[in-house]
C-alpha cells in the first residue's frame, strides 16, 4: 500500500541553523510533491512545489529537493527563526487529489 | 477577505444527531475537497469535487454526504454521527482537479461528538 513518511514527529533546532525535514514514499509514483505549513488552530498553508523532473527548488530562506530514486524529498529552511516553528506537511501529487503525510513539528528556539 | 471559509468553527453534538459543515471558497477554483484531521494530525482524503461533480469518494461511510451546489460551495453533512467521527475537518480548494498550483485550506471544523 502507499506510504508517505515524515522523518520524525519532532525537530527542534536553535535560532539561525539550517532545519531539515524528510519525506520518503513507497508504492508511489508522483508526478509532483508539496510542501505545506501548518500552524496550530489553522489549516496548512502552501508553501512550494517539486515537479517529479526537477531536482531542486528555492524560494527565499526554503529549498526542497527531490529524489525520485531514493523516493525522497528534503526539506531546508536555512537561517531559521523562532517564526518557522510550526508543523511541517509534505503532499504528493499527479492523481486526483493529495496524499499527505502525517507531518514534522519543528520548533526553533532563540 | 478570507478565501477559503468554513463554518462552524467548533461543533459539539451528541451520538446519533445529524449536523451540516459549510464551505465556501472566493477563488474562482473549480475543485474542491474535504479531509479529515485525525489526533494523529493524518490528513486524509473524503472527497473531492470538480465543477460541482464527484470525482473522489475515499471509503468514507454513508453517512457523510457532500453536497455542492456550485462551484463555490461544498458542504459536508453527516448522519447519526458516532464517537469516532470526532476530528478536524478542513475544506480545501484548487484550480484545476489535480492540485498542482497548490491546495488552499479554510481554518478547519473541530468536530466532538460527545
Amino acid at each position: 500500500s502507499q506510504k508517505i513518511e515524515q522523518n520524525s514527529e519532532a525537530l527542534n533546532i536553535q535560532e539561525g541553523k539550517t532545519a531539515t525535514l524528510t519525506c520518503n514514499y513507497t508504492n508511489y509514483s508522483p508526478a509532483y510533491l508539496q510542501w505545506y505549513r501548518q500552524d496550530p488552530g489553522r489549516g496548512p498553508v502552501f508553501l512550494l512545489l517539486i515537479r517529479e523532473n526537477e531536482k531542486e527548488k528555492r524560494k527565499e530562506r526554503l529549498k526542497v529537493t527531490f529524489d525520485t530514486t531514493l523516493k525522497q524529498s528534503l526539506f531546508h529552511i536555512t537561517a531559521s527563526q523562532p517564526a518557522d516553528s510550526a508543523t511541517y506537511l509534505c503532499a504528493l501529487g499527479g492523481g486526483n487529489d493529495m496524499r499527505f503525510g502525517a507531518g514534522t513539528r519543528l520548533t526553533v528556539k532563540p | 477577505d478570507t478565501a477559503v471559509s468554513q463554518t462552524p468553527k467548533y461543533l459539539v453534538t451528541q451520538m446519533g444527531n445529524d449536523k451540516s459543515i459549510k464551505c465556501e471558497q472566493n477563488l474562482g477554483h473549480d475543485t474542491m475537497y474535504w479531509y479529515k484531521q485525525d489526533s494523529k494530525k493524518f490528513l486524509k482524503i473524503m472527497f473531492s469535487y470538480n465543477n460541482k461533480e464527484l470525482i473522489i469518494n475515499e471509503t468514507v461511510p454513508n453517512r457523510f454526504s457532500p453536497k455542492s451546489p456550485d462551484k463555490a460551495h461544498l458542504n459536508l453533512h453527516i448522519n447519526s454521527l458516532e464517537l469516532g467521527d470526532s476530528a478536524v475537518y478542513f475544506c480545501a480548494s484548487s484550480q484545476g482537479d489535480r492540485g498542482i498550483n497548490g491546495y488552499t485550506f479554510g481554518s478547519g471544523t473541530r468536530l466532538t461528538v460527545v
